[in-house]
């Protein structure tokens, strides 16, 4: 089945530490998303890729980084200068060809805790 | 003023009841919109597209009101599967989507 795949689904770590969260999506869509969810609050877009090797800031990319060396691949690395990581982090892809229809498809979502 | 903004509720409806909530979004170009639903602690998932003047499915029904830039949904004979937070989703250009930060329904017995 196609579907996009979000590794690990729960991670605890250390203050100070850097940690990367897997998304993988066997669906060949070319655009892919990195949002922030937080208790009480919308999605805030972190990252976007348009095509591989290619990515674009979103709102809040301050202290994580990303990279798109595959279609199907679109890691999201927290590093330790992200003042406030722990959250809900969903990764998602944009289902259709063009820019005016389509959906976005979410994967299942890591849930970073920082202890 | 925030891009999407929609009322957190909760909105605390008996089964059977018919309920509303509504969305309104700052940029006035913005062609697309989208109602996902997110179950707790789960991603969200596509309800409804809203294109043109709004759309229907089953018991949900979705307007769009560009004079006055807001989105509209509408569940009727409410369930209680129907609780969950519903997502207002605006494209205001290229591949950028806004999202609101949601209204919670919960539908009770």
């Amino acid at each position: 089945d196609g579907g996009i795949t979000q590794s690990p689904k729960y991670l605890f770590r250390k203050e100070g530490q850097n940690v990367t969260l897997s998304c993988e999506q066997n669906l060949n869509h070319d655009a892919m998303y990195w949002y922030r969810q937080d208790p009480g609050q919308g999605l805030r877009l972190i990252y976007y890729s348009q095509i591989v090797n290619d990515f674009q800031k979103g709102d809040i990319a301050e202290g994580y980084s990303v990279s798109r060396e595959k279609k199907e691949s679109f890691p999201l690395t927290v590093t330790s200068a992200q003042k406030n990581p722990t959250a809900f982090y969903l990764c998602a892809s944009w289902t259709g060809r063009g820019l005016d229809t389509g959906e976005l498809f979410f994967g299942e979502g890591s849930r970073l805790t920082v202890l | 003023r925030k891009e999407v903004e929609q009322d957190p509720g909760p909105f605390n409806v008996p089964e059977g009841a018919t309920v509303a909530f509504n969305c309104t979004y700052s940029n006035s170009a913005s062609q697309s919109f989208f109602w996902y639903r997110q179950d707790c602690r789960k991603e969200p998932k596509l309800l409804m597209s809203v294109y043109s003047s709004g759309n229907e499915d089953g018991r949900f029904t979705a307007q769009l009101n560009r004079a006055s830039q807001y989105i509209s949904l509408l569940i009727r004979d409410s369930k209680l599967s129907d609780s969950a937070t519903y997502l207002c989703v605006v494209k205001p250009y290229g591949n950028k989507l806004v999202f609101g930060a949601g209204t919670i329904l919960r539908v009770k017995s």
